[in-house]
């Protein structure tokens, strides 16, 4: 596995509280991904970034937020968590960028009641 | 709109038994397409990478291949380690913006 974790691995939370998610690195890649993975999709981008404080929307942002204060930390924060937000959620990382291979770390499941 | 498409959705098959999944796409401009393999929870696991009609790569047991519409993942001779969701992704770009466009996946179940 490349040097990607993710915590929590599982959380239940209830309809309507904030929610952080964390992705850490080792490998010091420049771009940084978070994903959500619903059965019958295909993966779905929710942000990206491509450097510490450089952040991007991705296909499904609405509700979500990210930050990154260093080079290793991704956060991605439900605001206020919703039961469509139930999923599972993956971080993914690249050294070059949106022309380079994209490396999963193990996701965060997350349900929310 | 650029779409792709991941068939079947599940496939079993008896060990050794060889077959292939397919992946077909309508995109606006392919630069390059990506096979996954993921098994039950864990992450997207990267196995290859192609980039223009007529490549093909292996490795172990697969082999992906590319024409203008679709992609192939052959598995020949499989065993039941190779049973997992196998995830084909589509990079495209529209102006200055690239984007990675998945496939739903199909399971594979491999039975000793």
């Amino acid at each position: 596995d490349a040097g990607i974790t993710q915590s929590p691995r599982h959380k239940v939370t209830e309809t309507g509280t904030p929610v952080t998610l964390r992705c850490h690195q080792t490998e010091n890649h420049r771009y940084m991904y978070w994903y959500r993975q619903d059965p019958g999709h295909g993966l779905r981008l929710i942000h990206y970034s491509y450097g510490v404080k450089d952040t991007d929307k991705g296909e499904v942002s609405d509700g979500y937020s990210v930050s990154r204060s260093k080079t290793e930390d991704f956060l991605l924060t439900l605001e206020s968590a919703t039961s469509s937000q139930t999923s599972v959620y993956f971080c993914a990382i690249s050294a070059g960028g949106p022309t380079d291979t994209q490396y999963f770390g193990p996701g965060t499941r997350l349900t929310v009641l | 709109e650029d779409q792709v498409t991941q068939s079947p959705e599940a496939l079993r098959l008896q060990e050794g038994e060889s077959s292939s999944l397919n992946c077909s796409y309508t995109v606006s401009g392919l630069r390059g397409l990506f096979w996954y393999r993921q098994d039950p929870g864990k992450g997207p696991e990267f196995l290859f990478t192609l980039y223009s009609a007529g490549e093909e790569k292996e490795k172990e047991r697969l082999k992906a291949t590319l024409t203008k519409k679709e992609s192939f993942l052959h598995i020949t001779a499989p065993k039941p380690e190779d049973s997992a969701t196998y995830l084909c992704a589509v990079r495209t770009k529209m102006d200055s913006n690239y984007q990675l466009i998945w496939g739903a996946g199909t399971k594979l179940i491999i039975k000793p």
